[in-house]
């Protein structure tokens, strides 16, 4: 099993969809989590860090659930501009873990 | 933005060359690292220099060889690559230690063509 997985997509969505990606991890020891946005041709920036009681920025939510292991990101009122490759990073303390990402499409 | 930059953005390269990647942080991390990415795969962590010394070397080929002056400087010297080393070269900065090494930081990259 691989350490951080997640759907490669893509995910074609229409503009002003709520659309939800999960992320699964298989080390229970890991620490801390993130989701990273990576558009086409560009290195990837960090979009926000996922937090135990889960943290909302504006139309997007993370969400933790360690039980499960996995993490999740929800963007509400999906915009064009939202259209990118979504990784997962789990710090497991000794290194960090990026997951191969996401696809999403917005289509107009 | 000009937090983490890379020098040069594209390089194209014989199989014989020598050359070198640069990057320089001005973000005040003291953790630096090296990716690789190639087409359709994930992002490999190549090495990882906390306060200026290597702590992480993925099983990394000896033709590629870094070099961290400074914690505000990282170099990955090339030497004898191959066309499979053919990818985008990836520099991060994050502070070093615990929570703060998943908030990193990256430059633009190096489109490497290797020929």
């Amino acid at each position: 099993r691989k350490e951080v997985e997640q759907d490669p997509g893509p995910f074609n969505v229409p503009e002003g969809a709520t659309v939800a990606f999960n992320c699964t991890y298989s080390n229970s020891a890991s620490q801390s989590f993130f989701w990273y946005r990576q558009d086409c041709r560009k290195e990837p920036k960090l979009l926000m860090s996922v937090y135990s009681s889960g943290n909302e920025d504006g139309r997007f939510t993370a969400q933790l659930n360690r039980a499960s292991q996995y993490i999740s990101l929800l963007i509400r009122d999906s915009k064009l501009s939202d259209s990118a490759t979504y990784l997962c990073v789990v710090n497991r303390g000794d290194k960090i873990i990026f997951g191969k990402g996401t696809r999403l499409h917005i289509l107009p | 933005e000009t937090g983490v930059t890379q020098t040069p953005r594209h390089l194209v390269m014989g199989m014989t060359n020598k050359k070198s990647l640069k990057c320089e942080q001005h973000l005040g991390h003291n953790a630096m690292y090296w990716y690789k990415q190639s087409a359709k795969k994930p992002l490999e962590l190549m090495f990882v220099y906390s306060l200026e010394e290597r702590v992480e070397n993925n099983s990394v080929p000896s033709r590629f060889s870094p070099e961290c002056p400074n914690s505000s400087h990282l170099f990955l010297h090339l030497h004898t690559l191959q066309p499979e080393d053919s990818a985008l070269y990836l520099c991060a900065s994050s502070h070093e230690g615990g929570a703060a090494m998943g908030e990193q930081y990256f430059g633009p990259g190096t489109r490497l063509t290797v020929t």
